[in-house]
């Protein structure tokens, strides 16, 4: 099964509002990172985390982590229509060589 | 750098017809992987490396060989194709897995595989 599940699955919202967007996991993690996917094409990184720090930033981004909660959320201030995108959550858990993705959350900008 | 490129970017396939699809990289990174990504979904681990000669399995490989004889190449190969198997195939890499856990993954941009 899925590592990271992301929730809500959908989200929709008004231009300029800030979007969030939640990430659960169920064993213990070296690192967590966030995507984003636009419509049909390859991902794009936006930040990692490690298990050791509780939060990040990056522009209009923050993430935070909670390794007693197993849970991260990604938050977006300021929301744009070109932040209309499919974002997923992905983590390597202790003791694996592999980096394992959500189902994700697709989030839509209304004008 | 041309980064993580994938050929061919769509492919048709009848059903038990075999073929690979390419994955390279010039970033000189020592962890590659494949993914399927079907309708909205998330993706998948098909199968992973973490260095030349050295590969395993993900959560869905029935059905999917892999090699890694170079750095560079990270080629999947569908054995038998059904039509379950209609997907995205992304294919990605990262400096390494092993010291301090996964990397930022660089991912190319997807082969749309329909088998009929």
């Amino acid at each position: 099964s899925q590592q990271g599940e992301e929730d809500p699955q959908a989200l929709s919202i008004q231009e300029g509002e800030n979007a969030t967007m939640n990430c659960s996991y169920k064993t213990s993690i070296n690192n967590l990172q966030w995507y984003r996917q636009n419509s049909g094409r390859g991902l794009v990184h936006l930040i990692l985390i490690r298990s050791n720090e509780r939060e990040k930033h990056s522009g209009r981004l923050r993430v935070t982590l909670d390794t007693s909660k197993k849970s991260s959320s990604l938050l977006i201030t300021a929301s744009r229509a070109a932040d209309t995108a499919s974002y997923f959550c992905a983590t390597d858990f202790q003791g694996a060589q592999k980096l394992v993705f959500g189902q994700g959350t697709r989030l839509t900008i209304n004008p | 750098n041309a980064g993580v490129t994938q050929t061919p970017k769509f492919q048709v396939l009848k059903t038990g017809q075999s073929m690979t699809l390419q994955c390279a990289q010039d970033m000189n990174h020592e962890y590659m992987s494949w993914y399927r990504q079907d309708p909205g979904m998330g993706l998948r681990l098909i199968h992973y490396s973490v260095g030349a000669g050295i590969t395993d399995q993900g959560e869905v490989p029935n059905g999917y060989n892999v090699s890694r004889s170079t750095t560079e190449d990270f080629p999947l190969r569908l054995l038998s194709a059904a039509p379950s198997q209609t997907s995205v195939y992304f294919c990605a890499s990262s400096y390494s897995i092993l010291a301090g856990g996964a990397d930022t993954q660089y991912f190319g941009p997807g082969t749309r595989l329909t088998v009929l």
